[in-house]
């Protein structure tokens, strides 16, 4: 079955320990994304890569770190996490960023994280 | 920079009724629009998009939308709501000229489907 996968989906922790949230895509995807959502404010775009060694940033990058070591994983570091970090992030990955047929993004389910 | 506005937080209409939920975007270059649907608990989920040719684009369950270039406007459309269309709806631009270009998501609007 065709997902991205996200881990963990709950997280709870305080101020200042690193984290990192996983995503796994298995659609040989070359595009992946990360977004956080706010109420009121939507979805924004965290960081974003085109291929394996390739990122860059999004609207909101303070405070986040990514990796693209493989091209089905893109995981997401928090260095030293902040209670304005607290938010429900999603990691996207899409088939085709060049204008193709596609270029629709797929989401993981989400991951919850709150810092205290 | 590429920019998008929905201008409802909340939309109700019956069952039954049709629905629109309206989006209007920014985008320097050629626009790509897309249209993605939340339920609770739910990651987002894709419904339909404008690439280019017909201004009117079919989707998943039952939706439409129109690409209006002069209006720059890509409003969400359904001819008979449904209860089970009650979720939050998001609408996104990129611009399709520029390689490399974020998406950018509007701030959502929940719509709300009564009985």
């Amino acid at each position: 079955e065709a997902q991205v996968t996200q881990n963990p989906r709950y997280l709870i922790t305080v101020t200042g320990k690193k984290l990192t949230v996983t995503c796994s895509q298995n659609m040989n995807h070359e595009y992946m994304s990360w977004y956080r959502q706010d109420p009121g404010l939507g979805l924004r775009q965290i960081y974003y890569s085109m291929n394996v060694e390739v990122t860059d940033k999004g609207d909101v990058p303070e405070g986040y770190k990514v990796s693209r070591k493989e091209k089905r994983n893109f995981p997401l570091i928090l260095e030293s996490p902040s209670p304005n970090q607290t938010s429900l992030y999603f990691c996207a990955s899409s088939d085709d960023l060049a204008g193709g047929i596609t270029d629709t993004q797929y989401f993981g389910p989400g991951t919850r994280l709150t810092v205290l | 920079a590429q920019s998008v506005a929905q201008p409802e937080d909340q939309v109700n209409v019956a069952e039954g009724n049709p629905l629109t939920v309206k989006c209007t975007y920014s985008v320097s270059g050629n626009p790509y629009l897309f249209w993605y649907v939340q339920y609770p608990n739910r990651g987002l989920q894709f419904l339909l998009k404008y690439i280019t040719g017909d201004n009117l684009v079919k989707g998943s369950y039952g939706f439409e939308a129109e690409f209006n270039k002069s209006q720059t406007s890509f409003h969400l459309k359904k001819p008979s709501a449904l209860v089970s269309d009650s979720a939050l709806y998001f609408c996104a631009v990129r611009d399709g000229e520029n390689y490399g270009q974020n998406f950018v998501f509007g701030p959502g609007t929940r719509l709300s489907v009564l009985p």
